[in-house]
C-alpha cells in the first residue's frame, strides 16, 4: 500500500458540498487511473493521465474533475454529487508500455470510501 | 464492448484443496493478462502476471495462459482461510486498455 497513497480514506459529503481527493504514487510510473468500484459492478474506469496528459475520459459526468499536476500526483475534484456516486474510489499507477512488454501493471492505493448524503 | 468474463461465485473449497479460478476473455488481441486479490473493504492487490501461453508459477500460485481458447486461469494450492477473498481478472486488449472482471468471491472453508 505504501507505493500508492490516497487521502482521505473515508469521506462524508453532503450533495451541495465540493471536496478533493488525492493520490500520490511513490513508484517513479507515469502513467495515473481514478476508478470507481460500487458494489456488485467490476471496476470502472474513470479517467487515465499519462505523463501529466489526461489520455482518457470515460463519459465521467462533469460534477467530477480531475486535476494532475505532475506524474506522482492526481486529485479528483468533486462537486454536486448525487447518493448513487457513493463506491470506492480507486487509484493506480503504473509504468507506460513503452518501456517494453510488461506493461500496464497497475498498482492500487487504499481507496477513499465516499458516502454522499 | 470487449469483456472479460468470471463467475462472481461465492467458490467454496476445503482447507488444503486446491482452489481453481477462472477466467475468459472476448478481444482476441490482448496479451498481458493479471490476476489481482481484492479482501473486502481493501483494494486490489496484484498477485500474477502472465503474458505467454502456458503455466507460471510463483508460491502456491499457478497462472495458466491460453490464447487459442482465450482463456485464463489461477490455481491456488494448499488453500488457506487467508485466501478467503475476491479475485479479479485483467486482460490488457489490443487498445491498450485494461479490463477487469467482476471478480470471482473464493471461500476457504477451515
Amino acid at each position: 500500500e505504501t507505493g500508492v497513497t490516497q487521502t482521505p480514506r473515508h469521506l462524508v459529503m453532503g450533495m451541495t458540498n465540493k471536496k478533493s481527493l488525492k493520490c500520490e504514487q511513490h513508484l517513479g510510473h507515469n502513467a495515473m487511473y481514478w476508478y470507481k468500484q460500487s458494489a456488485k459492478k467490476p471496476l470502472e474506469l474513470m479517467f487515465v493521465y499519462n505523463f501529466k496528459e489526461q489520455t482518457e475520459n470515460n463519459s465521467v459526468p462533469s460534477r467530477f474533475s480531475p486535476e494532475c499536476p505532475n506524474s506522482s500526483h492526481l486529485f479528483l475534484h468533486l462537486h454536486t454529487l448525487q447518493p448513487e456516486d457513493s463506491a470506492l474510489y480507486l487509484c493506480a499507477s503504473s509504468q507506460d508500455r513503452a518501456s517494453g512488454r510488461v506493461g500496464r501493471t497497475q498498482y492500487f492505493g487504499p481507496g477513499t470510501r465516499l458516502t454522499v448524503l | 464492448q470487449k469483456e472479460v468474463e468470471q463467475n462472481s461465485g461465492p467458490l467454496s473449497v476445503p482447507e488444503g484443496a486446491i482452489a481453481s479460478l477462472n477466467c475468459t476473455y472476448s478481444d482476441r488481441g490482448s496479451q498481458s493478462f493479471f490476476w489481482y486479490r481484492q479482501y473486502s473493504g481493501k483494494s486490489p492487490e496484484l498477485i500474477m502476471s502472465i503474458y505467454s501461453n502456458g503455466d507460471k508459477e510463483d508460491g502456491r500460485f499457478t497462472a495458466q495462459l491460453n490464447k487459442a481458447s482465450q482463456y485464463v486461469s489461477l490455481l491456488i494450492r494448499d488453500s488457506q482461510p487467508s485466501d478467503s477473498a475476491t479475485y479479479l481478472c485483467a486482460a490488457l486488449n489490443r487498445d491498450d486498455k485494461i479490463i477487469f472482471g467482476k471478480g470471482t468471491r473464493l471461500h476457504i472453508l477451515p
